[in-house]
């Protein structure tokens, strides 16, 4: 089945740091591929997403590309501030059939925490 | 806009009794909504589908007579977590699909069931 492997937390930073968090997945077909983000007390927000190879995601200064060829989409942001503390999911979702409504896979999730 | 709430965002009740979690698409039609568990440090794991009007689809090892799940209307969806027990306590989070747009979900902001 379809599955979805990030790097496991904690991840603590400096303010201004620079950050990765890995992503790999595995799946049949032509997924889509998505990092959302969980501030403290609220629920999941879309972070970024790419609907197919080579595609970057960005938005508010992440960035993440679609890499077929190593099943990654490692998100990246070259400078973090105390206000990216959040836990951060990737996550996958099969195209499926025409019109049909998709499951979305999540990876176990990674807690950043950025000091000042 | 793609705006969805849950009601209520915390509740506890005694073991045994029954709980109805709301989850509303506020600014849109949701063709599909779909209902998640979180469990801490855990990543969010899919318990079932539901398409307006229509029996919902459960993933394996969710017991459907237990996770009572109703979808009304295009706006609505309703979980009912029946005779609850202290290991239903956790995180339950709501997304619905929009209608016209492929394959984003937009997630609610979560309820806090604690069973006592």
């Amino acid at each position: 089945g379809n599955s979805v492997t990030q790097m496991e937390g904690p991840v603590t930073l400096s303010e201004e740091a620079f950050l990765t968090i890995n992503c790999t997945y595995t799946a049949t077909g032509y997924p889509s591929l998505f990092w959302y983000v969980q501030y403290p007390g609220e629920g999941l927000q879309l972070l970024l997403k790419a609907t197919k190879a080579d595609d970057k995601g960005s938005n508010k200064g992440f960035e993440a590309t679609y890499r077929k060829e190593t099943t990654s989409f490692h998100l990246e942001k070259g400078s973090v501030q105390v206000s990216d503390s959040a836990v951060y999911f990737c996550a996958l979702s099969d195209r499926g059939t025409q019109g049909g409504s998709e499951k979305l896979v999540f990876g176990k999730g990674t807690k950043l925490t950025v000091n000042p | 806009g793609a705006v969805v709430s849950q009601h209520p965002s915390w509740v506890i009740c005694k073991s045994g009794t029954s709980v109805k979690i709301e989850c509303r698409s506020l600014d849109f039609q949701a063709t599909t909504m779909f209902w998640y568990r979180q469990f801490p440090k855990q990543s969010l794991m899919l318990m079932a589908t539901s398409n307006e009007g229509s029996k919902a689809t459960y993933e394996q090892g969710v017991e459907k007579d237990k996770f009572l799940i109703n979808h009304a209307s295009l706006t609505l969806s309703t979980l009912t977590v029946t005779s609850a027990h202290p290991e239903d306590s956790s995180f339950y989070i709501c997304s619905a699909t929009h209608r016209g747009l492929t394959y984003e979900q937009y997630f609610g902001p979560g309820t806090r069931l604690t069973v006592t």
